[in-house]
């Protein structure tokens, strides 16, 4: 079954313990993106990666990392999680280029909350 | 000012109504637009896009946009309750970036 998956999908954690989330697809998918989504401000990419080792910010990059080492995988890194990055997660998918622009295919999401 | 304003609602109809969902912008370089939906506790699934101005119909769905008036619309005919769930508009520029920039979704419910 084509999909992406996320791990893990719920997390509580603390302030400045370092976590990864991962995100996988089978797609072989070129394009991949993070989002995270908060209530009344919708979704926002966070980084995205155009293929391996290419990868650039979105709109909400302070305080995430990420890295593309391999086609399917491209986990997200939060080095020293603080309590605004509580939020609900998606890792994100499309086929290349031109389609990443209006077809992507969404994970279930990582709800974190960081206390 | 937000780059792309959509009504939280939530917005409730009885089921068989016609529903319209709306999005407004201010960047017109955007070219795509899109219509996700977004059922309780999964991620976005993309319902249409529409590249540039125009109207695009798929079965119950007809996604029209507006380039003029920088607005963009999604109408959903005779509405079931499988259709409750939060609507996104999103929206990319194509140039300069591969960005998707996203409403802040309607919540829609069908009552039966």
């Amino acid at each position: 079954e084509a999909q992406v998956t996320q791990n893990p999908r719920y997390l509580i954690t603390v302030t400045g313990k370092k976590l990864t989330v991962t995100c996988s697809q089978n797609m072989n998918h070129e394009y991949m993106s993070w989002y995270r989504q908060d209530p009344g401000l919708g979704l926002r990419q966070i980084y995205y990666s155009m293929n391996v080792e290419v990868t650039d910010k979105g709109d909400v990059p302070e305080g995430y990392k990420v890295s593309r080492k391999e086609k399917r995988n491209f986990p997200l890194i939060l080095e020293s999680p603080s309590p605004n990055q509580t939020s609900l997660y998606f890792c994100a998918s499309s086929l290349g280029r031109e389609v990443a622009l209006y077809e992507q295919y969404f994970g279930p999401g990582t709800r974190l909350t960081v206390t | 000012q937000k780059e792309v304003e959509q009504d939280p609602g939530p917005l409730s109809v009885p089921e068989g109504a016609i529903v319209s969902l709306n999005c407004t912008y201010s960047n017109s370089a955007f070219q795509y637009f899109m219509w996700y939906r977004q059922y309780s506790r999964k991620g976005p699934e993309l319902l249409m896009y529409t590249y540039s101005s125009g109207n695009k119909e798929d079965g119950r769905f007809t996604a029209q946009v507006d380039k003029s008036s920088k607005y963009i619309s999604l109408f959903i005919r005779d509405s079931q309750p499988s259709d409750s769930a939060t609507y996104l508009c999103a929206m990319s520029a194509g140039t300069g970036g591969f960005k998707t920039i996203f409403g802040a979704g309607t919540r829609l419910f069908v009552k039966a």
